[in-house]
């Protein structure tokens, strides 16, 4: 089943924090998070394997809750390259992952 | 290293054509998935090579879809008789392996327009 990404879309302001959720009704063995721009090919994140599991680069961090079946996306003091569309992949270890609709991230000055 | 390759860039076909797209992996990539993005849409998957395994061709919409990959290095994907729905980008991504424990490389994508 296809995760549910909220919210859909958002505009934050430049420095401002956000916050993309991925839920799925299956048990999760990983999640995966790639950001798209505009006409280029999405690009790697982070992947999170263990429940209760958190990464960061800089300020973006993840969490993964695996008894919820979901994992958050944190964008702490947003900046204009953080614009884009964010995709979470959820699979199982011996399942193509299946990535959510999208969340569409705007950052402007 | 060069990263994922992906060759046309850009397609343009009449409907009921057949179309092949290339896909090159990054170099000792055991991995390779097909995926398609209609227009502001998220990635729809097609289907996934792990070594020499069967592919998991669960993703393909119709038996006009088909893939193949040589050992674990090119792959193309073929599309018959195409028809106008099948327009979108076709991106493909490989990895180190599978098991969706690594991250995925994606290509630059083939845009694909059925007239």
């Amino acid at each position: 089943q296809q995760p549910v990404q909220s919210p859909q879309a958002v505009i934050l302001r430049e420095g401002e924090d956000a916050v993309i959720n991925c839920s799925s009704s299956k048990a999760l063995y990983s999640v995966h998070w790639y950001r798209q721009k505009h006409g280029e090919a999405p690009v790697f994140l982070m992947i999170l394997l263990k429940g209760g599991e958190q990464k960061g680069h800089e300020k973006i961090s993840a969490s993964f809750n695996e008894k919820k079946q979901q994992s958050s996306l944190y964008l702490t003091a947003s900046q204009l390259s953080y614009s884009g569309t964010y995709f979470c992949g959820t699979g199982s270890s011996n399942t193509p992952l299946v990535f959510g609709k999208g969340t569409r991230l705007s950052v402007i000055a | 290293g060069a990263g994922v390759s992906q060759s046309p860039s850009n397609k343009v076909t009449e409907k009921g054509k057949d179309v092949e797209l290339r896909c090159d992996p990054i170099s000792g990539h055991t991995a390779l998935y097909w995926y398609r993005q209609r227009l502001g849409q998220g990635l729809e998957f097609l289907i996934y090579f792990q070594g020499n395994s069967a592919p998991d061709k669960s993703g393909l919409p119709s038996d006009r879809f088909s893939a193949e990959r040589t050992g674990e290095s090119v792959s193309t994907l073929t599309i018959q008789r195409t028809q106008q729905e099948d327009s979108a980008v076709y991106l493909c991504a490989s990895s180190w392996q599978g098991g969706n424990s690594n991250e995925q490389f994606f290509g630059p994508g083939t845009r694909l327009t059925v007239l």
